[in-house]
């Protein structure tokens, strides 16, 4: 079985402040992505990867950044925390792009005061 | 644009069926995934569909009409551990997310 492992279930930041969100997948995938979730705006895609130091912005980029210097490693960095940055986000990787399922780790709640 | 389409929420009786309805106007398609995220949980992969016509995985059914941009999803024999919300998903370059339809089983 695929596993995903997000740094953090629960995480709690100032405003201002970097952070920076984790996730390891152990099964050897070309691709990574990074989502957050939003009551009844659904998943939305903020950067992937499908290589070891790729990227492609997703639909929503502005204030984040990504970091792929391992392959069985995606990072997630908020340059400078805001309020509008609280939400769960979820990382996932696949096998293929767009014709593979994608498999998600349990997410991280941040919350920016 | 592009942009999928989905029930916000549906109320069905444990041991019946029912359909979960998505439309889809995408730039690309590369296949249509559904899956299932319980509350505070991960979404976790149930089927996928690259060609017209209904897939059968146990209780659960998925079907594709590529030229209507539709696709539903089948629960039979519905189970109160059924109640979650299910997301379509339409496969490309960028998979795109619906928002999601919550499913409420009751007794």
């Amino acid at each position: 079985d695929v596993k995903v492992t997000q740094s953090s279930r629960y995480l709690v930041k100032r405003t201002g402040e970097k952070v920076f969100l984790e996730c390891v997948q152990d099964m050897d995938h070309e691709n990574m992505f990074w989502y957050r979730q939003d009551p009844g705006l659904g998943l939305r895609l903020i950067y992937f990867s499908y290589d070891v130091k790729m990227k492609e912005k997703g639909d929503i980029p502005e204030g984040y950044s990504v970091s792929r210097e391992k392959k069985e490693r995606f990072s997630l960095i908020l340059e400078s925390a805001s309020t509008n940055q609280t939400s769960m986000y979820l990382c996932a990787s696949s096998l293929g792009v767009g014709n593979q399922p994608q498999h998600f780790g349990d997410g991280t709640r941040l919350s920016i005061l | 644009g592009q942009n999928i389409d989905q029930p916000t929420e549906m109320t069905a009786t444990e041991g019946a069926i029912v359909q979960i309805n998505c439309t889809y106007q995408t730039s690309g398609f590369n296949g249509l995934f559904w899956y299932q995220q319980h509350a505070g949980e991960a979404p976790t992969f149930l089927s996928y569909n690259v060609l017209d016509g209904l897939e059968e995985k146990g209780r659960f059914s998925s079907f594709l009409s590529r030229s209507k941009g539709y696709s539903y999803l089948l629960l039979k024999e519905l189970q109160m551990k059924d109640s979650a919300s299910y997301l379509c998903a339409v496969g490309g370059f960028k998979t795109i997310f619906g928002a999601g339809t919550r499913l409420f089983v009751k007794a």
